[in-house]
């Protein structure tokens, strides 16, 4: 079996200030892990992904993931938030095969 | 856009009506999914299809009915349905069904906002 777990349902952030948004995993075997965005009355949008190598991910839009193997982790970051920036924050895992399971989903508020 | 359309972008329909979902990729993928959001809850994988053939039901009711004629479209079928069926239905291609690396992003369309009265 195979779940993500986004631990806050809301962040809320200054504009210019550094985003956040957490994600834990778990999975039987090597995790690939997703993010992707979704703005109102719009489909999910790809942000990045970890599949292997630099534990490090740079994505759209100026986002970037970190893989943290010890803490099951792949927390989406972005150093200055933009207002635009606001949105419903996913995070996903799939383990050998195609099926993804996705977090409950983080929405992101970037105030001026 | 992904390149993944959805019509119509909403619909609202009766418990005894039927109707039809329509998805199209231009992305030249081979696999296809139907996921359904509801609020507060994570995606559900409902179908997948892949190079025509179905490999998922992840346990949906019969009252929705998946049809798949060629790669690049995806059709959900509806009826009878019930109020709890509301939700926002999203379509998702994908290269191939893959274990893993560039072949397992999959591309979502904005979704049916569908309402069952």
């Amino acid at each position: 079996a195979q779940s993500v777990a986004q631990p806050e349902d809301q962040v809320n952030v200054a504009e210019g200030n550094p985003l956040t948004v957490k994600c834990t995993y778990s999975v039987s075997g090597n995790p690939y892990l997703f993010w992707y965005v979704q703005y109102p009355n719009r489909g999910l949008q790809f942000l990045l992904k970890y599949i292997t190598g630099d534990n490090l991910v740079k994505g759209s839009y100026g986002f970037e993931a970190e893989f943290n193997k010890s803490q099951t982790s792949f927390h989406l970051k972005k150093p200055s938030a933009l207002v635009s920036d606001s949105a419903l924050y996913f995070c996903a895992v799939s383990s050998n095969d195609y099926k993804l399971s996705f977090g409950a989903g983080t929405t992101v508020t970037v105030r001026a | 856009e992904t390149g993944v359309t959805q019509t119509p972008r909403h619909l609202v329909m009766g418990m005894t009506n039927k109707k039809s979902l329509k998805c199209e990729q231009h992305l030249g993928h081979n696999a296809m999914y139907w996921y359904k959001q509801s609020a507060k809850k994570p995606l559900e994988l409902m179908f997948v299809y892949n190079f025509k053939e179905q490999t998922e039901n992840n346990s949906v009711p019969s009252r929705f009915s998946p049809e798949c004629p060629n790669s690049s479209h995806l059709f959900l079928h509806l009826h009878t349905l019930q109020p709890e069926d509301s939700a926002l239905y999203l379509c998702a291609s994908s290269q191939e069904l893959g274990t893993g690396g560039l072949t397992d992003t999959q591309y979502f369309g904005p979704g049916t906002r569908l309402t069952v009265l």
